[in-house]
């Protein structure tokens, strides 16, 4: 079965610096969505993409924050300059339509310390 | 602003029980409710989804229902498994963009 694929799995960071993180969505997904998950916390939404731009955004989502979709298949998050409080788990997920019928499929995150 | 409420936050049971996981949520302008798995470390399976104009769907020994009118919505496991045990969330649909809102989950631990 299709994956929704994140690289890497664990990214440590010296807070200031810049990080990029990967995903590869389901080939024929055409939605996009970046989560995070702060320690023992909720699953958060980040922003959802669709026809290469952005289609929502959350408050957290703020001006470090951006999304690219730089070719056919992939779809990163890159945070400028990271702060202690980005330290979380970040999931991509990708949904083949925007019908309502269609479940999100979800990768295994890229947990991301900044020290 | 739509919020998601799991209770009970753990739960554990005996292998072979049946359960019932229950999920809240406070605006019932949704377009469709998801049930996920999350083993520790792992990302989120999806297990259902409930679209807002159905009832219930099952999968295997997996069913889930929704009130939409009364903001609820509940997993029921069927004979559960030491292999059930796992965070179980539950989010909603809530923005035409599919953008999820997620509960806190309900940690479930089935002993053999």
């Amino acid at each position: 079965e299709p994956e929704v694929t994140q690289t890497p799995s664990h990214q440590v960071t010296q807070m200031g610096q810049e990080v990029i993180l990967r995903c590869v969505p389901i080939s024929n997904h055409l939605y996009f969505y970046w989560y995070r998950q702060i320690l023992g916390q909720k699953v958060e939404f980040l922003v959802s993409f669709y026809n290469n731009e952005i289609s929502e955004k959350s408050e957290i989502f703020d001006d470090q924050f951006s999304v690219e979709r730089p070719d056919g298949s992939n779809f990163t998050l890159k945070i400028r300059s990271t702060k202690l409080e980005d330290s979380a788990m970040y999931f991509c997920a990708s949904r083949r339509t925007g019908n309502s019928n269609q479940p999100q499929h979800f990768g295994d995150g890229t947990r991301l310390s900044i020290l | 602003k739509q919020e998601v409420t799991q209770i009970p936050a753990a739960l554990s049971v005996p292998e072979g029980e049946n359960l019932v996981l229950n999920c809240s949520f406070t605006d019932s302008a949704i377009y469709n409710l998801q049930w996920f798995r999350q083993d520790p470390g792992k990302g989120l399976t999806s297990l259902l989804l409930i679209q807002s104009s159905q009832r219930e769907q099952t999968s295997g020994r997996l069913n889930a229902s929704l009130d939409k009118s009364s903001g609820r919505s509940t997993l029921y496991i069927a004979a559960s498994q030491p292999g059930d045990s796992a965070t179980y969330l539950c989010a909603v649909n809530a923005g035409s963009q599919g953008n999820l809102i997620f509960g806190k989950g309900t940690k479930l631990s089935v002993k053999p």
